[in-house]
């Protein structure tokens, strides 16, 4: 079956720096999203990009179809940041989406 | 904008007991709706897939008998956890689409089982 995986699991960074998330899935992907879940656990939606390159805020995304890779670039990280970041991809003829095993980042002040 | 709630955010239930959770598309159709499955320390896991005029689909090690889910109409759908017990612990989210479109995510129920 399809299969997303997340590196690195874990980040710590200091409040300023920036963040590469990556994700490689095994299958072709139709749509690809990446979410922010909070500590508190609510998922939040942060981009879709299923090719090329996405821009909102601080954050970037690259996702490179053929090579089945996607990233998540976060400039000048902050404290509130803090969070597990999700990779998630569907194929339209499954309607099923699959979701990585995630990127926990901690932001230290 | 197409939005998907859920409801309740939280709850807590004792063992042994059912618990059950909707999910309510908002602006957009809801042709397919998927329920997932976050256990503690765990990425989401699909649970099953219902899709208008099509039989629920569920997941290996996910039942009907377990987890029977209702989606009869094009916004809502409910899913209860039946006989409810520690394992069952985690984050319960609802994901809802039309067509090929991109899924929608509601913010999920959390369920602790005391």
């Amino acid at each position: 079956g399809q299969q997303v995986q997340q590196s690195p699991a874990s980040l710590v960074l200091q409040e300023g720096e920036n963040a590469e998330l990556q994700c490689n899935f095994s299958s072709t992907a139709t749509q690809l999203q990446w979410f922010y879940q909070s500590p508190g656990g609510s998922l939040v939606s942060l981009l879709s990009n299923p090719s090329g390159t996405k821009h909102t805020g601080r954050l970037t995304s690259t996702t490179v179809t053929k090579e089945r890779r996607s990233s998540l670039h976060i400039s000048s990280s902050q404290t509130t940041d803090s969070g597990t970041y999700l990779c998630a991809i569907d194929r339209s003829n499954t309607n099923k989406v699959v979701f990585g095993t995630g990127t926990r980042l901690q932001v230290l002040p | 904008g197409a939005l998907v709630y859920q409801y309740p955010r939280r709850t807590i239930c004792k063992s042994g007991t059912s618990m059950r959770m909707e999910c309510q598309a908002v602006g957009f159709q809801a042709t397919s709706v998927a329920w997932y499955r976050q256990s503690p320390q765990k990425t989401f896991e699909l649970i099953a897939l219902s899709t208008v005029n099509s039989a629920i689909k569920y997941e290996q090690n996910f039942t009907q008998e377990k987890f029977p889910i209702s989606h009869p109409n094009l916004s809502f759908s409910s899913m209860t956890v039946l006989n409810a017990y520690l394992e069952d612990r985690g984050l319960y989210l609802c994901g809802a689409k039309t067509g090929a479109d991109t899924q929608y995510f509601g913010p999920g129920t959390r369920l602790l089982v005391l």
